[in-house]
């Protein structure tokens, strides 16, 4: 399975942009890049997600590297209520999400 | 409804009983899956169903715990002789199809305590 590496923990300051990294450098040619994050108490909620393209949607861009060993998650205007886990996934073959320990954003004013 | 909802949202349980954690997939959404989350951990991936039928089970812990989708909607997860060890919040997802390329929806979780 390919695995990501995330970092644990980042600050972004409110109303800035908050890239968040990942390197899946063992993905396989047709498995996506997904991202989830969850908020305290909550369920994870669905970001987006990519296979190769740059992916953008009202919540987020997700851009891909032409390797497609690396991606980063980008929330153009950080507010207060995007602090959450951020979880980067490689969607594998049998079609389940594998989570890992995800990256802890918070968001200070 | 509109999205992923599982019932009880609190489940508090003495340890060596049988418990039944209910998921109402979002309507038409193919696949089902279940996880498990424990404190400070990510979801942990138990059991994916297409339909009627487990497609993948290998995230089972042991043979305590079984889940069924009888008529491809409700899912019910079962844990026979509970152990404190099996507190944690379970999650339940739903996704339109079983492609990669198709986003799976969460929902609120069960969180079960073991006393």
């Amino acid at each position: 399975d390919a695995k990501t590496t995330q970092p644990p923990s980042m600050d972004c300051a409110e109303g800035r942009a908050a890239n968040l990294p990942c390197n899946h450098s063992t993905i396989s040619g047709n498995e996506y890049v997904y991202w989830y994050r969850q908020i305290h108490s909550q369920g994870p909620q669905y970001i987006i997600h990519g296979l190769k393209n740059n992916e953008t949607n009202e919540m987020a861009s997700l851009i891909i590297t032409e390797d497609r060993k690396s991606s980063t998650l980008i929330l153009p205007h950080a507010t207060l209520r995007d602090t959450a886990v951020y979880y980067c996934i490689v969607r594998r073959s049998g079609n389940m999400l594998t989570f890992g320990g995800g990256t802890r954003l918070m968001v200070k004013p | 409804g509109a999205g992923v909802s599982q019932t009880p949202s609190n489940k508090v349980t003495e340890k060596g009983k049988y418990v039944e954690l209910r998921c109402d997939p979002i309507s038409g959404h193919t696949a089902l899956y279940w996880y498990r989350q424990s404190l400070g951990q990510g979801p942990e991936f138990l059991i994916y169903f297409q339909g009627t039928g487990a497609a993948d089970d290998s995230g089972l812990p042991n043979d305590r715990f079984f889940a069924v989708r009888p008529e491809g909607s409700v899912s019910t997860l079962k844990i026979q002789r509970t152990e404190r060890g099996d507190s944690a919040v379970y999650l339940c997802a739903s996704s339109l199809t079983a492609e990669m390329n198709t986003e799976a929806f969460f929902g609120q979780g069960t969180r079960l305590t073991v006393v």
